[in-house]
């Protein structure tokens, strides 16, 4: 009964392989998110999808393709892994804001990618 | 672009300590959202601040948001070893894209027993 749920939990890979990440969320939502924190705890926004069209694309290398199937589903898909990518990454999704306040996040348990 | 930073970026207390966080941000945010992350845990919602000038409590946790809403704080009274953990503040830029939040730097609380 996991609100957002993400697979795998701890990645660990080879340079130059290619790998996903899956996210599920039962909650309901329409928008959907992937952050990226690196070693330093910064939490960055990557993108955004609205009811499974993107809405948010920040400034990420295209080795980075996220879809989304529906929009209970948002997987990051990252080709030709470098050692630059190694850092957790968070699934969350939130409910539509009012009035242009945001709805609050719910962050999946996060996935631990590491590149050697 | 728009930044959000948080002071001290580091913080030791002695349990029953007060505690408190900052967060400035370069630009008006329409609203603030306060989270905790564990250690090895996911970011948790904590509150979300609107009004400018407002304060708003939750048990030992007071948090307010600036009057010219661009900087908020959080403030932890009688600190406890739960409290451990990475506090951040996220900020909806003013006039700028929807369902975007800009994170702050994060402050990471320990608590010394």
């Amino acid at each position: 009964d996991t609100a957002v749920s993400q697979t795998p939990k701890y990645l660990v890979t080879q340079m130059g392989n290619d790998k996903s990440i899956k996210c599920e969320q039962n909650l309901g939502h329409d928008t959907m998110y992937w952050y990226k924190q690196d070693s330093k705890k910064f939490l960055k926004i990557m993108f955004s999808y609205n009811n499974k069209e993107l809405i948010i694309n920040e400034t990420v290398p295209n080795r980075f393709s996220p879809k989304s199937p529906d929009k209970a589903h948002l997987n990051l898909h990252i080709n030709s892994l470098e050692l630059g990518d190694s850092a957790v990454y968070f699934c969350a999704s939130s409910p539509p804001g009012l009035a242009g306040v945001l709805g609050t996040q719910y962050f999946g348990p996060g996935t631990r990618l590491l590149v050697l | 672009g728009q930044q959000v930073m948080q002071i001290p970026q580091y913080q030791h207390v002695q349990e029953g300590e007060d505690f408190t966080t900052y967060c400035n941000s370069s630009t008006t945010l329409s609203n603030i959202q306060w989270y905790k992350q564990r250690p090895g845990g996911h970011p948790v919602f904590l509150i979300q601040l609107v009004k400018s000038g407002e304060v708003k409590k939750q048990k030992r946790l007071t948090f307010q948001f600036g009057e010219a809403k661009k900087n908020s704080s959080l403030h932890i009274t009688a600190t406890q070893t739960t409290d451990v953990g990475t506090y951040f503040c996220a900020g909806l830029n003013y006039g700028g894209a929807t369902n975007k939040l800009i994170f702050g730097t994060g402050t990471l609380l320990a608590v010394q027993p």
